[in-house]
């Protein structure tokens, strides 16, 4: 009963290749995001969607498109993948921004991206 | 305007002792600042929180100090177990709630 869950753990690819990372709360929270942490433990926001709808789209590549397809899942599809994508990338979710619960963020466990 | 800065890096700190980690940001619109705990290999979590119209808040051993005035805030870890070894994220996020920035992160180490 994981609140934020997100698969693979552990992705090792070859450059140029094409991967997707799934999403999934259990959380009934309507934001959803995703964060890239570097090498250096920096995280940084990607992309957020509300219900289903985008909210923040960060300078990010056009490379990475994220879906939606219902206000649970939030994927991550990477096209053409270079080694400088080698990160860990969090899903992580919240309630409406509009309350209280809006500002706590639930992240899911990560998954290790390196790209050879 | 949209960074919080955090210090320092890494810390060490033997078991029993105060850890402290500080962070500064310039954005006014930030209006709630959460510290995260990320342990190796796992998403960071919600610590604790507070809203600058308070200057202080305690939850066990973790305390947040807020300076409205310096848009200064800080983690106090009071008794430092080696449980407590972790990376620290200091964060805000302006009343939207949407778009939370992030300090660099500090690496907590405490000593058996």
């Amino acid at each position: 009963d994981t609140a934020v869950s997100q698969t693979p753990k552990y992705l090792v690819t070859q450059m140029g290749n094409d991967k997707s990372i799934k999403c999934e709360q259990n959380l009934g929270h309507d934001t959803m995001y995703w964060y890239k942490q570097d090498s250096k433990k920096f995280l940084k926001i990607m992309f957020s969607y509300n219900n289903k709808e985008l909210i923040i789209n960060e300078t990010v590549p056009n490379r990475f498109s994220p879906k939606s397809p219902d206000k649970a899942h939030l994927n991550l599809h990477i096209n053409s993948l270079e080694l400088g994508d080698s990160a860990v990338y969090f899903c992580a979710s919240s309630q409406d921004f509009t309350g209280e619960e809006g500002e706590k963020l639930f992240f899911g466990s990560g998954t290790q991206l390196s790209v050879l | 305007q949209q960074q919080v800065k955090q210090s320092p890096q890494s810390l060490i700190v033997q078991k029993g002792g105060i850890s402290i980690i500080n962070c500064a940001y310039e954005n006014t619109a930030f209006d709630y600042f959460p510290w995260y705990q990320q342990f190796p290999g796992k998403g960071p979590a919600l610590l604790i929180a507070i809203r600058p119209d308070v200057s202080e808040k305690k939850e066990g051993r973790f305390t947040i100090s807020f300076n409205k005035s310096a848009k200064q805030f800080s983690l106090h870890i009071m008794d430092s177990q080696p449980g407590d070894s972790a990376t620290y994220f200091c964060a805000a996020t302006p009343n939207d709630g949407q778009n939370f920035v992030f300090g660099p992160g500090t690496r907590l180490s405490v000593l058996p």
